[in-house]
């Protein structure tokens, strides 16, 4: 079982809708959570991160937590096509070292 | 925000030789830096941890004589492929921590994008 799982898509919005992101995560010693977008070619740039339970909005993005299914999800509110991209899930565990788990991504295909 | 480049964006070698990667922080000094490989369509994979002052923690499955790391100062870590082929091939990318608060924000380099003939 991998450490932090998300479906691989792609997952095909039409421009305007919502795009909703899931990523469950198997060691409950995580702490914090982050999705990076990445695009073809590029290294990850950061969208988000959370750490507490609840909802976190910034701009078009609202980040879920919810530790005790283990499991983060990431929503894209207007989503334009410059938004299509992939999508990686970080889990980081700080008694580890700071190092990041990243999920397998999620690709988002949004179509105009 | 913090910023981290690397050198060279693109490296094409021949099998057998060695090529060095260079990640700097140029804003912010990291006593540890992270590096990444990943393969075209799949996510990233942590190599190691290069710590300054100190050997480099590698992950299971990844060769230290291969993949030398070199954390030589608090802005710099150097990356060796020895012995390349074309199997290591792939996207490098690093990343290095902005300590403080609950949670370290990593910040990553652009990438390398090494391919072996």
């Amino acid at each position: 079982q991998k450490e932090v799982e998300q479906n691989s898509g792609p997952l095909s919005v039409p421009e305007g809708a919502i795009a909703s992101l899931n990523c469950t995560y198997s060691d409950r010693g995580s702490q914090s959570f982050f999705w990076y977008r990445q695009y073809s070619g590029k290294s990850p740039e950061l969208i988000m991160f959370i750490y507490s339970n609840g909802d976190k909005e910034d701009g078009r993005f609202t980040a879920q937590l919810n530790k005790a299914s283990q499991y983060v999800s990431l929503l894209i509110r207007d989503s334009q096509p410059s938004d299509s991209a992939t999508y990686l899930c970080a889990a980081l565990i700080k008694a580890a070292g700071n190092k990041l788990t990243f999920g397998g991504g999620t690709r988002v295909l949004v179509k105009p | 925000g913090a910023v981290v480049s690397q050198h060279p964006s693109r490296v094409i070698c021949k099998s057998g030789t060695s090529v060095k990667i260079e990640c700097r922080s140029l804003d912010f000094q990291a006593t540890t830096m992270f590096w990444y490989r990943q393969f075209p369509k799949q996510s990233l994979m942590l190599m190691a941890t290069s710590n300054e002052g100190s050997k480099a923690t590698y992950e299971q499955g990844v060769e230290k004589d291969k993949f030398l790391i070199n954390h030589a100062s608090l802005t710099l870590s150097t990356l060796t492929v020895t012995s390349a082929h074309p199997e290591d091939s792939s996207f490098y990318i690093c990343s290095a921590p902005l300590a403080g608060g609950p949670w370290d924000e990593q910040f990553f380099g652009p990438g390398t994008r090494l391919t072996v003939l």
